[in-house]
């Protein structure tokens, strides 16, 4: 079993509607989340993280976790064409010699189209 | 305010030859993590740094080896390169933020074994 998972893509949504991409982690140790997107030939960029079971909301994304499940999700509302990207889900660890370490999924491919 | 520099950010390299990798952090931050990332996949964790300590170390060959310096600067030297080194390299600048470690990157090193 990977220590993270993200949905297989590629995701396809149409412009306005919501995308979904949704993560799974094994280690129950974890405290941090992390959702990065990443352009093609660019570098990851953090646009959300969470750490408290529920709902944290920012502009158009939210990210929800659900430690009991190990589960963590990333709603984007009113998709655009801008969003396009690969999203990468990280997980962090409890510290320790887990500090700064990072654990990511293979990420989702989202395309958005008009 | 400068975000993470990393150079060179393109090189090409022979079989069996040595490359030095190198990161600047953001103004503040003393840790820092490098992570490759192949095509297709999601960053794979190298090293950790945190004030000139390694503090991390993912599951990589001993002829990946890194460093951090007084002004919390790091240089990532791999030797012997192989074909399969041929990746993105990337460079974290992490801050410690009592419950989470948000950590950014750099615009990364894309190095072509040849």
């Amino acid at each position: 079993q990977k220590e993270v998972e993200q949905n297989s893509g590629p995701l396809s949504v149409p412009e306005g509607a919501i995308a979904s991409l949704n993560c799974t982690y094994s280690d129950r140790g974890s405290q941090s989340f992390f959702w990065y997107r990443q352009y093609s030939g660019k570098s990851p960029e953090l646009i959300m993280f969470i750490y408290s079971n529920g709902d944290k909301e920012d502009g158009r994304f939210t990210a929800q976790l659900n430690k009991a499940s190990q589960y963590v999700s990333l709603l984007i509302r009113d998709s655009q064409p801008s969003d396009s990207a690969t999203y990468l889900c990280a997980v962090q660890g409890a510290g320790g010699t887990s500090y700064g370490k990072l654990t990511f999924g293979q990420g989702t491919i989202l395309t958005v189209h008009p | 305010d400068a975000g993470v520099t990393q150079s060179p950010t393109h090189l090409i390299k022979t079989r069996g030859q040595h490359v030095t990798l190198r990161c600047s952090p953001i103004s503040g931050h003393k840790s820092v993590s490098w992570y490759q990332q192949v095509l297709g996949q999601g960053p794979q964790f190298i090293f950790q740094y945190y004030e000139k300590e390694e503090r991390g170390r993912g599951n990589f060959p001993d002829r990946f080896s890194a460093r951090q310096f007084p002004n919390y600067s790091s240089e990532l030297n791999v030797n012997a390169l192989l074909l399969g080194d041929s990746a993105l390299y990337l460079c974290a600048s992490s801050s410690y933020r009592g419950r989470y470690t948000e950590a950014f990157f750099g615009q990364g090193t894309r190095l072509t074994v040849v």
